[in-house]
């Protein structure tokens, strides 16, 4: 079955940029209708979707970040990444990629989010 | 941006007995667009209901979801011991998803 597994630094300074890849294994990227999401997730707190993207490129972001975040993919490397610029203290936390699927029933579109990553603890310190 | 309240915050109860967790939306929300996760410490969160009312693949039928609208509810008809987590709902509208902040069910 579909594994998603998130990679990067664990450790960013202030000001600079986050970067994280998640990689998708057992099925392809571009098959099926889902896009690719990041959520992410403060120690002790709740759940704050980041933004997704398609397999066309197309992406959707959270309004309150919108500024700072850059989602891409890989069709190649049956990737997908994440960019958030000017990172703060405020930025630290796990950080989940999720398979975002678009399922059409009899009349209605469904969107839910079936497949995490395991996640991974990024600190922005100096 | 639509915010859902989770409610109770923390929810103590005892193995066996029934769990009725709340989610309430700023404006109404299309049922095909709710979803509830549950998420075990140190674990990522898991898809339990879509579309307000289907359980996911795998998940027990004692796990149910009903409502509309603004209102929604997770119901867990008999606690077992491994349903004590943090229940989240979520909701997708305008190219965009939210969170409910959550609910603890914690064992009393």
């Amino acid at each position: 079955q579909v594994q998603l597994q998130e990679s990067g630094p664990g450790l960013v300074k202030p000001s600079q940029t986050l970067s994280l890849t998640c990689t998708v294994s057992g099925g392809s990227i571009s098959s099926g209708s889902y896009y690719w999401s990041w959520i992410r997730q403060p120690a002790g707190k709740g759940l704050e979707w980041i933004g997704r993207i398609y397999t066309s490129g197309s992406t959707n972001y959270n309004p309150s970040l919108k500024s700072r975040v850059t989602i891409s993919v890989d069709t190649s490397k049956n990737q997908f990444s994440l960019k958030l610029s000017s990172v703060t203290a405020a930025d630290t936390a796990v950080y989940y990629c999720a398979r975002d699927a678009m399922v059409r029933g009899a009349s209605l579109y469904y969107y839910y989010m079936d497949v995490w990553g395991k996640g991974t603890t990024v600190t922005v310190s100096s | 941006e639509i915010v859902l309240t989770q409610s109770p915050g923390t929810l103590s109860l005892s193995p066996g007995e029934r769990a009725t967790l709340s989610c309430r939306a700023s404006q109404s929300v299309s049922s095909s667009y709710l979803a509830w996760y549950q998420q075990k410490p140190g674990q990522a969160p898991r898809l339990l209901i879509y579309g307000a009312s289907s359980r996911a693949t795998g998940i027990p039928d004692r796990f149910s979801g009903s409502g509309s609208g603004t209102d929604f509810t997770l119901t867990i008809s008999r606690l077992e011991p491994e349903d004590f987590a943090v229940y989240y709902c979520q909701q997708y509208g305008s190219s965009a998803y939210t969170f409910g902040q959550g609910t603890k069910l914690e064992i009393k």
